[in-house]
């Protein structure tokens, strides 16, 4: 079984740029997280997807940070403009049921 | 709001056990996880054990949960160096399974 794949896995940008990230999760899984790891911490959740509808965007940046996931399978992560603080691993996750969640390499973003 | 707390740091002597340890305050946590991480990748699911139970064991991992103390540890039996690598804490959340995460320990396995 294929698992959790992200594209791309490093990007550099310029403070102000836009950057996009891509997520595609385990066939099946209906529930798909974006989290955010910053350097010597653990992930924070930014979105959650249950098929097509979000669930659970509360700590998600809304002025710079969006999120789609068309047809409840792939989706993308978008931040614009970037800044300094932004730079993190933005891991993605699928879940069939829930409580298992499994996690793609990420994309490591370092914004300069 | 919730907070899992762990130790930074673990170092090892190849062949010894390991327990890393975690602390938690949702007492309402229906799942609590171990997960590893290796320099570069994403976050491997270890194990995980459900809340109405106090210890779970699989193959050289033993995790034993006292819900009293809310307190979690992930023990690892005859460490090797593969075995080096962060280890993150989880519980779940809420209402939609959110994952919290500790900020890991990282395990150092020395000869």
């Amino acid at each position: 079984e294929a698992g959790v794949a992200q594209s791309p896995r490093y990007k550099i940008i310029e403070k102000r740029q836009s950057v996009a990230f891509w997520c595609n999760p385990i066939s099946g899984h209906a529930t798909l997280y974006w989290y955010q790891q910053i350097l010597g911490q653990g992930p924070k959740l930014l979105i959650q997807f249950q098929n097509n509808g979000v669930v659970d965007d509360s700590q998600l940046p809304k002025d710079r940070f969006s999120a789609e996931r068309l047809k409840g399978v792939d989706s993308t992560l978008k931040i614009q403009p970037a800044k300094l603080e932004d730079s993190a691993v933005y891991l993605c996750a699928s879940s069939l049921e829930g409580y298992e969640q499994y996690f793609g390499p990420g994309t490591r973003l370092t914004v300069t | 709001g919730e907070d899992v707390e762990q130790s930074l740091f673990l170092s090892v002597r190849e062949g010894d056990s390991s327990v890393i340890n975690c602390t938690y305050t949702d007492s309402s946590s229906t799942y609590l996880y171990w997960y590893k991480q290796e320099p570069g990748a994403g976050l491997q699911l270890l194990t995980y054990i459900f809340s109405n139970m106090d210890m779970k064991q699989d193959q050289r991992l033993t995790v034993l949960l006292n819900k009293k103390d809310k307190h979690l540890s992930l023990r690892i039996a005859d460490t090797q160096t593969g075995d080096s690598a962060i280890y993150f804490c989880a519980v779940i959340s809420g209402g939609y399974n959110k994952l919290i995460f500790g900020a890991g320990t990282r395990l150092a396995v020395h000869p």
